[in-house]
C-alpha cells in the first residue's frame, strides 16, 4: 500500500531535550515536506526536499533541522524543543522534484512540550 | 504574499442539507486550487482541485469552481451524510516561481453532520 508513515504518532517532552521525528515514504517520491498545523492558522511549511541532499526552508522554519540522506526518508529534528512548538505534524511526499503532482500526507505527530 | 481565507466554523448540518464552505484567496498569477478533508486521526487527503480559470473540480458528490474574477474557490455539496462529519482546508499552490510545491491552507473548516 502507498503511504507516509510517521513515527511517533504522539510524543511529550520537555524543554530542551533533543527529538527527531521520522517520516518515510514507499512511493519513491523526489518531493517531500514538513508541516505544522496550529489551531486558527491551518497549516504552514517548516522545510521542504526536492531530492537526496536537496532541502530548503518553509514559512516557519525556526527551531527545527531536516536531513534528506536517503529518497524515502525525511526526519525533522528538534534540538532543543519549546512549548511554542507544541503542535500537530504533518509530513507530506509527491512525485517530482518541485511538488507539483498530488501531494499525500502522513497520518500526522502531535508533539507536546512542556 | 499569498493567503487563503475560510469562512468561520464550525459548521453544523443535518443529514442531506446543502453544504457551503466559502474560501477566497490572494495570489500573483494564476495559482492551482485546492480542498483537503482531513477525517478524525488521519492525515490530510486531496478531496478535489482546479489548475485554471472556471475549471471545476468535483469529487464525492463535492463540487468547487475557480472564479478569478471573485478570487473564489467555494465547496458545494448538495446532500451530506454523516460521513462527511471532518476537517475541510482550502489551499493553494503557486504555479511556479521559487515556492517549490508549497501549499498555502485556509484556517480549517470544522464540519459536523447529524442523523
Amino acid at each position: 500500500e502507498a503511504q507516509v508513515t510517521q513515527n511517533p504518532r504522539y510524543l511529550i517532552t520537555v524543554t530542551g531535550k533533543k527529538l527527531t521525528v521520522t517520516c518515510s515514504q514507499n512511493m519513491n517520491h523526489e518531493y517531500m515536506s514538513w508541516y505544522r498545523q496550529d489551531p486558527g492558522l491551518g497549516l504552514r511549511q517548516i522545510y521542504y526536499s526536492m531530492n537526496v541532499e536537496v532541502t530548503d526552508k518553509g514559512d516557519v522554519p525556526e527551531g527545527y533541522k531536516v536531513s534528506r540522506k536517503e529518497k524515502r526518508n525525511f526526519p525533522l529534528i528538534l534540538e532543543s524543543p519549546s512549548p511554542n512548538q507544541t503542535s500537530l505534524y504533518f509530513c507530506a511526499s509527491s512525485f517530482g522534484g518541485q511538488g507539483l503532482y498530488e501531494q499525500y500526507f502522513g497520518p500526522g505527530t502531535r508533539l507536546t512540550v512542556t | 504574499g499569498n493567503s487563503v481565507t475560510q469562512m468561520e466554523g464550525p459548521v453544523t448540518l443535518s443529514e442531506e442539507a446543502f453544504l457551503t464552505i466559502n474560501c477566497t484567496y490572494t495570489a500573483t498569477g494564476y495559482p492551482s486550487l485546492f480542498w483537503y478533508v482531513q477525517y478524525p486521526g488521519e492525515g490530510l487527503q486531496l478531496l478535489l482541485k482546479a489548475t485554471k480559470a472556471d475549471d471545476k473540480g468535483s469529487n464525492k458528490g463535492f463540487e468547487a469552481t475557480y472564479r478569478k474574477e471573485t478570487t473564489s474557490f467555494h465547496l458545494e455539496k448538495g446532500s451530506v451524510q454523516v460521513s462527511d462529519s471532518a476537517v475541510y482546508f482550502c489551499a493553494l499552490r503557486d504555479a511556479g516561481g521559487t515556492s517549490y510545491g508549497k501549499l498555502t491552507f485556509g484556517q480549517g473548516t470544522i464540519l459536523t453532520v447529524h442523523p
